[in-house]
């Protein structure tokens, strides 16, 4: 299928420092979505994208989707404890989702 | 109800037994999907109901995976004769079928088969 890769797999910070994520696809994207899941927990969705070279600010996260619409990423600014989880992209087709491998962020307190 | 119900939330099988997994989806919510979600991985559709309807099952990864949802609310997702590589978390995800919706998940049932 049209998989999204994402990037990188882990990610370890200190806190306060700044986190990224990339979301790519070698096929345009007709929208985007990004998920938290917190460990043990299950996917919350965190927001959509769905137009070229669209920037979405949440509090601390910076959402962004490319001007191809190809890529997106999410960037945490001073991150903290509480942001620790794992962060999912996904496209929507046909209904369903599919979804990138994630990338896990642990932050050090 | 406050949210998408999942139960068991944990199940222990021996390779073999025939497991069913119970998802309630949020009250008037007409979508109703089930995910497979491997340890270290992302979830992994496998299929999805519009009220009674099963409009998508392409991601079922054998015939001893088998879902429904008889009267268009609660579903069922069933796995005959476990095998090992069945042991993963089961997700439902359930929308109001509105295109514009996202999906709302399930704690899941984690499955681990002996």
């Amino acid at each position: 299928g049209q998989q999204v890769m994402q990037i990188p797999q882990y990610q370890h910070v200190q806190e306060g420092e700044d986190f990224t994520t990339y979301c790519n696809s070698s096929t345009t994207l007709s929208n985007i979505q990004w998920y938290k899941q917190r460990p043990g927990g299950h996917p919350v969705f965190l927001i959509q994208l769905v137009k070229s070279g669209e920037v979405k600010k949440q509090k601390r996260l910076t959402f962004q989707f490319g001007e191809a619409k190809k890529n997106s990423s999410l960037h945490i600014t001073a991150t903290q404890t509480t942001d620790v989880g794992t962060y999912f992209c996904a496209r929507k087709g046909g209904g369903k989702l599919i979804f990138g491998q994630g990338t896990e962020l642990s932050v050090k307190p | 109800g406050a949210g998408v119900s999942q139960s068991p939330r944990y199940k222990v099988a021996k390779r073999g037994q025939d497991v069913a997994l119970r998802c309630d989806p949020i009250s008037g919510h007409v979508s109703l999907f089930w995910y497979q979600q491997a340890l270290g991985q992302g979830p992994e559709f496998l299929t999805y109901f519009q009220n009674e309807a099963q409009l998508d099952k392409s991601g079922l990864p054998s015939d001893r995976f088998f879902a429904e949802r008889p009267e268009g609310s609660v579903s069922t997702l069933k796995i005959q004769r476990t095998q090992q590589e069945d042991s993963a978390v089961y997700l439902c995800a359930s929308n109001t079928g509105l295109s514009t919706d996202t999906q709302y998940f399930g704690p899941g049932t984690r499955l681990t088969v002996l």
